[in-house]
């Protein structure tokens, strides 16, 4: 049981690059979502996710596409990349909506330069 | 905006002291959660205390919720060095079936040995 699982660790793109940042989970979760945590600005969430084929947007949404085609995986696509999406981003999963603990990967660190 | 903000931003103590940190949040929730973040990591979920109830307790943990106020505190009781982490509050607030979870800004607590 992995958990929750983040790809890759660390990138580093140029400005104007597109990337997809992986995110999957083994425990048959619905909830999923996309942070991203800045200094002094704590979690801000970006999209998130109640089940297959539903999405929705969070606080900071300009930038990102996501999309949700199967329970175990909630991809987060950065169409454009521009230096202020420099940050590190987490992936989070739920249970549902009785059980609201999240389960966080370990994060990707992303420099656009 | 974020719904919870912690305080005090960081605080520092010697080992064997208590450590008690503040969540003020500004909208009617379900529940709140304490995360732990050890740095470079994701978040740990550490206790939930829901709105129906005003204290909980887990080991070395205790929170309470006065919804009247709108906030939270987490009391850590005779820390240890491990404990040196930032500890996060998150709301979770529900829009007909589904639930947002929002975090803040974050508590930085370092342990001194």
């Amino acid at each position: 049981n992995a958990g929750v699982t983040q790809t890759p660790k660390f990138q580093v793109l140029k400005t104007g690059q597109s990337m997809t940042l992986q995110c999957a989970q083994d425990m048959n979760h619905e909830y999923m979502s996309w942070y991203r945590q800045d200094p002094g600005m704590g979690l801000r969430l970006i999209h998130y996710s109640v089940g297959a084929g539903i999405t929705d947007q969070g606080e900071v949404p300009n930038g990102y596409n996501v999309s949700r085609s199967t329970t175990e995986d909630f991809p987060l696509r950065l169409l454009s990349a521009a230096p202020s999406q420099t940050s590190v981003y987490f992936c989070a999963s739920r249970p549902g909506a009785t059980r609201t603990e999240a389960f966080f990967g370990q994060g990707t660190r992303l420099t656009v330069v | 905006s974020q719904q919870g903000e912690e305080d005090p931003q960081a605080l520092s103590i010697q080992e064997g002291e208590n450590a008690t940190m503040n969540c003020s949040y500004k909208t009617s929730i379900n529940n709140l959660q304490w995360y732990r973040q050890n740095s470079g990591r994701g978040l740990v979920h550490l206790i939930l205390i829901r709105s129906n109830e005003r204290e909980k307790h887990s080991g070395r943990l205790r929170v309470t919720l006065d919804t009247s106020k709108k906030s939270s505190s987490l009391l850590i009781t005779a820390s240890r060095a491990a404990d040196t982490a930032s500890y996060f509050c998150a709301t979770a607030t529900s829009g007909g079936s589904n639930y947002k979870l929002t975090f803040g800004k974050g508590t930085l607590l370092t342990v001194n040995p």
